[in-house]
């Protein structure tokens, strides 16, 4: 059926580093996207989405790109820091849904 | 704001009580859902509702029952609770799609059904 998946369960950087967490995505009538950075014991905090009629979106050190065309999407994070240490999850909801689905996530872990 | 909150933190059931997961969010938001994690997963949906007096099923409702009598609350009820309902609950809200969507997260509830 379709789904959102990650490839990389566990990802380990240096800080200082650029991280680039990837996700796929198999519904084609998605039409936004976003990502979101849950710490231990924490629930889930918004970090930055984009929509389908956009390829790029950027915020406070975080990228996100939109491959519509292969189905995928990467949430890059510049100048990694101990603090980014995390799990990330994407997630995408079809147009005219009101529920996202999300992907497992990924961890990420930055060593000092 | 306080954003949302939930109540309790942490709950250890025995199989077959109940409890009721309060929610409340202080942001005037119609979207409220009720999400389950199991460890290592993603998020399961288990309810939702997109406003007062109106719920539906998410991916997982069996042993769950929601009610939404006001904008601010939503609370989750487990009616015998079961060792496979052991999960991390995390309840959230948002405006409507197309009105600055971002989804807020409370901090979650930690329930062990033994």
């Amino acid at each position: 059926g379709e789904s959102v998946g990650l490839h990389l369960p566990t990802l380990s950087v240096q800080e200082g580093d650029n991280s680039i967490i990837n996700c796929a995505y198999s519904n084609s009538a998605s039409d936004y996207f976003i990502w979101y950075k849950q710490e231990s014991g924490k629930g889930p905090q918004f970090i930055i989405d984009i929509r389908s009629n956009m390829d790029k979106r950027q915020g406070q050190r975080v990228t996100v790109l939109l491959n519509k065309t292969v189905k995928h999407l990467s949430l890059q994070i510049a100048a990694t820091q101990p603090g980014d240490s995390a799990v990330y999850f994407c997630a995408e909801r079809a147009g005219g849904s009101y529920i996202p689905t999300f992907g497992r996530g990924t961890s990420l872990i930055v060593h000092p | 704001n306080a954003g949302v909150t939930q109540t309790p933190k942490f709950r250890i059931l025995k199989i077959g009580q109940s409890m009721t997961l309060q929610c409340t969010q202080d942001m005037n938001h119609n979207y409220m859902y009720w999400y389950r994690q199991d460890p290592g997963m993603g998020l399961k949906l288990i309810y939702y509702s997109v406003g007062a007096g109106i719920t539906d099923k998410g991916e997982v409702p069996n042993g769950y029952n929601v009610s939404r009598s006001t904008t601010e609350d939503f609370p989750l009820r487990l009616e015998l609770a079961a060792p496979s309902q052991t999960s991390v609950y995390f309840c959230a809200s948002n405006k409507p799609p197309g009105q600055q969507e971002t989804q807020y997260f409370g901090p979650g509830t930690r329930l062990l059904v033994l």
